[in-house]
């Protein structure tokens, strides 16, 4: 497609179910994020993959939050054993370009997958 | 440590008026500011960036934001309101490759 595609949109599991959330990024694109919305809380990022490069975690709230991705495409996040505190609007983006200090670029986000745990 | 804030959470313009979106950082180096508009049900779409160069930035749907470097401030701006402007606003800074988001500032539009 021509946009970043996340699913599933909407998800509700029960308190202590892993949960798995997909993100399709544009094709070509280098770099992956997965950011979390929650109210209040605005944009709170978690992960981000550059390439092959070692990706940044350092945005993971927990262990039990993990996330991968194959062949450099699509990326999977991974919350086990969910806790009410997780839930949220996940959103995905993905940009062709270095974002941040050394070069910039225009994120492009999908609409997220909206977790509920009961 | 690299932050963005927004003091203002809700906003509440009448169509036509003139807005202006607040937002400051923290960040020790030259800043690469940003404005996400997130609208109901649909994703985040940039509205401008700033770089370098001049300080007024102009965005798409009319908008356009200043840097003041001594203000920490990147200041979202509009003429003249639409009500197709009714949406959450984010700003952001770019921090080793990735961005830095405030918790956004909710725009209503009244006729």
């Amino acid at each position: 497609g021509a946009g970043v595609s996340q699913s599933p949109s909407n998800k509700v599991t029960e308190k202590g179910k892993d949960v798995e959330l997909r993100c399709d990024p544009i094709s070509g694109h280098t770099a992956l994020y997965w950011y979390r919305q929650s109210l209040g809380q605005g944009l709170e990022f978690l992960i981000y993959f550059q390439g092959n490069s070692a990706p940044d975690k350092s945005g993971l709230p927990s262990d039990r939050f993990s996330a991968e991705r194959t062949g450099g495409s699509v990326s999977t996040l991974t919350i086990q054993r969910t806790q009410q505190e997780d839930s949220a609007v996940y959103l995905c983006a993905s940009s062709g370009e270095e974002t941040g200090t050394t070069n910039t670029g225009e994120l492009f986000f999908g609409e997220g997958s909206r977790l509920t745990v009961l | 440590a690299q932050s963005v804030t927004q003091p203002d959470i809700h906003i509440t313009v009448s169509e036509g008026a003139s807005l202006e979106l607040r937002c400051n950082y923290s960040y020790g180096a030259t800043p690469y500011l940003f404005w996400y508009v997130q609208s109901p049900g649909q994703g985040l779409q940039l509205l401008l960036k700033y770089f370098s160069g001049d300080t007024l930035v102009q965005g798409i749907k009319g908008f356009e934001a200043e840097f003041k470097r001594s203000q920490s401030s990147f200041n979202l701006r509009k003429p003249s309101v639409h009500w197709s402007d009714a949406a959450e606003y984010f700003c952001a800074v770019g921090y080793t490759d990735k961005l830095i988001f405030g918790t956004g500032t909710r725009l209503q539009v009244f006729p």
